[in-house]
């Protein structure tokens, strides 16, 4: 039982180019989130997905695109990143109980 | 608008110490407060969730206290070891929100506990 696994652990990307975050659970959770986490701030949603088929957007989603490809898995997608979206990103699943699972992060830079 | 705000913003302790974080918030409609632990570079790792009627729980020697009337919260760390240097984070999740779950994120805490 892995819990939130996320790929990758770092990446650096040059300004305009594109990348995918991937994010799975294996806890067969519902609902499945997106946050971004930069300095001085705390965590602000990007994208969430509250069962498979669907996805909304969250505080911050201008610039992204997401996919619930399974109940598993859910990415992040970055079309044409911009040194603004320098950042942590993490991938968190959610249980009926309300219990959150937070993955271990993904550091991108965008030069 | 939902505020979640945490102080000090950093915190030096000599281990073996006990040390308070506060955390005062904002936000309705209230649906639980929950206090996470982020060792650098991981994610925030849950240490206690307390709801409306809750007025205290225990992790170990993690304590949180809730004061839903004044919207206060915090928590105790007793005989600090190195290990808990990390942050500290206040979340508060309010009852609107639905499957977008709607956690308020404080910014942390950062404690270090020196030798």
């Amino acid at each position: 039982n892995a819990g939130v696994t996320q790929t990758p652990k770092f990446q650096v990307l040059k300004t305009g180019q594109s990348m995918t975050l991937q994010c799975a659970q294996d806890m067969n959770h519902n609902s499945m989130y997106w946050y971004r986490q930069d300095p001085g701030m705390g965590l602000r949603l990007i994208y969430y997905s509250a069962s498979e088929g669907t996805t909304d957007k969250g505080e911050v989603p201008n610039g992204y695109n997401v996919s619930r490809l399974n109940k598993r898995e859910f990415s992040l997608r970055l079309e044409s990143a911009a040194p603004s979206q320098t950042s942590v990103y993490f991938c968190a699943s959610k249980e009926i109980r309300d219990r959150w699972i937070f993955g271990p992060g993904t550091r991108l830079t965008v030069l | 608008k939902n505020q979640v705000e945490q102080s000090p913003q950093s915190l030096i302790i000599l281990e073996g110490k006990n040390c308070t974080l506060q955390c005062n918030y904002t936000v309705s409609p209230f649906s639980n407060l929950r206090w996470y632990k982020q060792d650098t570079g991981r994610g925030p790792v849950s240490l206690t969730i307390m709801t409306f009627s809750e007025n205290t729980k225990s992790n170990g020697r993690y304590t949180a206290t809730l004061d839903a009337d004044t919207k206060q919260s915090s928590l105790h760390i007793t005989a600090s070891q190195l290990s808990d240097s990390a942050s500290y984070i206040c979340v508060v999740s309010s009852t609107y929100g639905g499957s977008q779950g709607n956690l308020i994120f404080g910014k942390g805490t950062k404690l270090s506990v020196k030798p």
